[in-house]
């Protein structure tokens, strides 16, 4: 399978628990996006990292988040001290410079927080 | 605020007919132009893309762009059972602003 991977595709957690989430994008591609849905929301944007470096990160991002991508392959996406209205779907899409920028998206992380 | 609008739905069509999804979006800088279709507990999967004004095809699918009226459409021919799904628009800011924006999707019934 050479499409975007997530792990874990589910996570129960106890609020004020930490959680990390982690996406292996497409090989060849050096953008990598983080995006949060909610039922009967669209995504909404995160973060996103061009290589290593995270170019952007959104007000939605509170501090208990925290993204990295080290080597500009896969990345970490980390929520601390999780809280009940993290429950939600984390994405992962990445795409190609030069490409049009097309993302392609993960079958994401589902976050239930008890 | 950036917007992606797009009518929730469901948008009910029978079997073989036409489905027609649509979208605005207040950026005018706004450059390129995505549909994705998401299936009930799946993730967004890429179905179209379109960057200039006009109709792009492909295969059963038609998108269509007018940036005057930043109106970008979706049309399904001879839409099928498995087309049911809730169908996204999204739209990238331009520029180096890559993220991108999305609407809350229609929900397209196709009754057999």
């Amino acid at each position: 399978d050479t499409g975007v991977s997530q792990d874990p595709r589910h996570k129960i957690t106890k609020r004020g628990q930490n959680v990390t989430f982690r996406c292996d994008p497409i090989s060849e591609h050096n953008r990598l996006y983080w995006y949060r849905q909610t039922l009967g929301q669209g995504p909404e944007f995160l973060t996103y990292f061009q290589n290593e470096a995270q170019l952007e990160k959104s007000r939605l991002l509170s501090d208990r988040f925290s993204a990295e991508r080290p080597k500009g392959s896969f990345s970490t996406l980390e929520i601390q001290r999780t809280e009940q209205g993290d429950s939600a779907m984390y994405l992962c899409a990445s795409s190609l410079e030069g490409s049009g920028d097309t993302q392609y998206f993960g079958p994401g992380t589902r976050l239930t927080v008890l | 605020q950036k917007e992606v609008e797009q009518n929730s739905g469901p948008l009910s069509v029978p079997e073989g007919a036409i489905a027609s999804l649509n979208c605005t979006y207040s950026d005018r800088g706004s450059q390129s132009f995505f549909w994705y279709r998401q299936y009930s507990g799946k993730s967004p999967e890429l179905i179209m893309f379109i960057y200039s004004n006009g109709d792009k095809e492909d295969g059963r699918f038609t998108a269509q762009l007018n940036k005057a009226s930043q109106y970008v459409s979706l049309l399904i021919r001879d839409s099928q059972p498995s087309d049911s799904a809730t169908y996204l628009c999204a739209v990238n800011g331009g520029g180096s602003n890559y993220k991108l924006t999305f609407g809350k999707g229609t929900l397209l019934t196709v009754n057999p």
